[in-house]
């Protein structure tokens, strides 16, 4: 069964500083690869995702995130963190070719200090 | 392009009571999900239209949960004899499933408390 662990519960980083969320996944093949981001109250709204192809993938708000098929990694990074972009970020991981059931990590809480 | 709607955004409801909830996808999305997210944890997928069929159910709906998609369009949740445990957040979200767009789009949920 697929699954998907993000080993930092909570992290803290000042405004400013570089950010790296990681992410593991396991699954059978490569699977398609997402990263979300939920703010208090609010549903998800989707950073990035990769299918295919590079391996370095850009996404919204200056996020970037990188797979890696020999660590079964999928880590995000902003080079620069601002104060709005403390949330709550999710890893999830869909089957090739239909990415119909997402299976999500249980999320990296993160906050920015001024 | 207004987004995934749902539909009360809070609900609170004694336990045994019925509950439904409504989704609205974006148009023409083919496929919507419904997931529910208990606090911190990420949502757990319960079940997924194609248009207004029913293709895959998660083993976390049980019996007492049903959902429908009638003509394909918006989607209803039902809670039947609500227990303590369905407490959470109720998250819709939809895809265009086709071209190889199938990233889910996510409503802002539906928070259910059961007293």
């Amino acid at each position: 069964a697929q699954s998907v662990t993000q080993p930092d519960i909570h992290i803290t980083v000042s405004e400013g500083a570089s950010l790296e969320l990681r992410c593991n996944y396991s699954y059978g093949a490569t699977p398609y690869l997402f990263w979300y981001v939920q703010s208090p109250g609010q549903g998800l709204q989707l950073l990035l995702k990769y299918f295919s192809g590079d391996t370095l993938v850009q996404g919204i708000k200056g996020f970037e995130a990188e797979f890696k098929r020999s660590q079964s990694s999928f880590n995000l990074r902003k080079p620069s963190v601002h104060w709005s972009d403390a949330a709550e970020y999710f890893c999830a991981v869909g089957a090739p070719g239909s990415a119909r059931q997402l299976t999500f990590g249980s999320g990296t809480q993160l906050t920015v200090l001024p | 392009d207004t987004g995934v709607s749902q539909d009360p955004r809070h609900k609170i409801t004694k336990r045994g009571q019925n509950v439904t909830f409504r989704c609205d996808p974006i148009s023409e999305h083919n496929r919507l999900y419904w997931y529910r997210q208990t606090l911190g944890q990420g949502p757990e997928f319960l079940t997924y239209f194609q248009n207004e069929a029913q293709l895959e159910k998660s083993r976390l709906l049980s019996d007492r949960f049903s959902a429908e998609r009638p003509k394909g369009s918006f989607s209803t949740l039902e809670i039947q004899r609500t227990e303590q445990g369905d407490s959470a957040m109720y998250l819709c979200a939809s895809s265009p499933g086709d071209r190889g767009r199938y990233e889910q789009y996510f409503g802002p949920g539906t928070r259910l408390t059961v007293t």
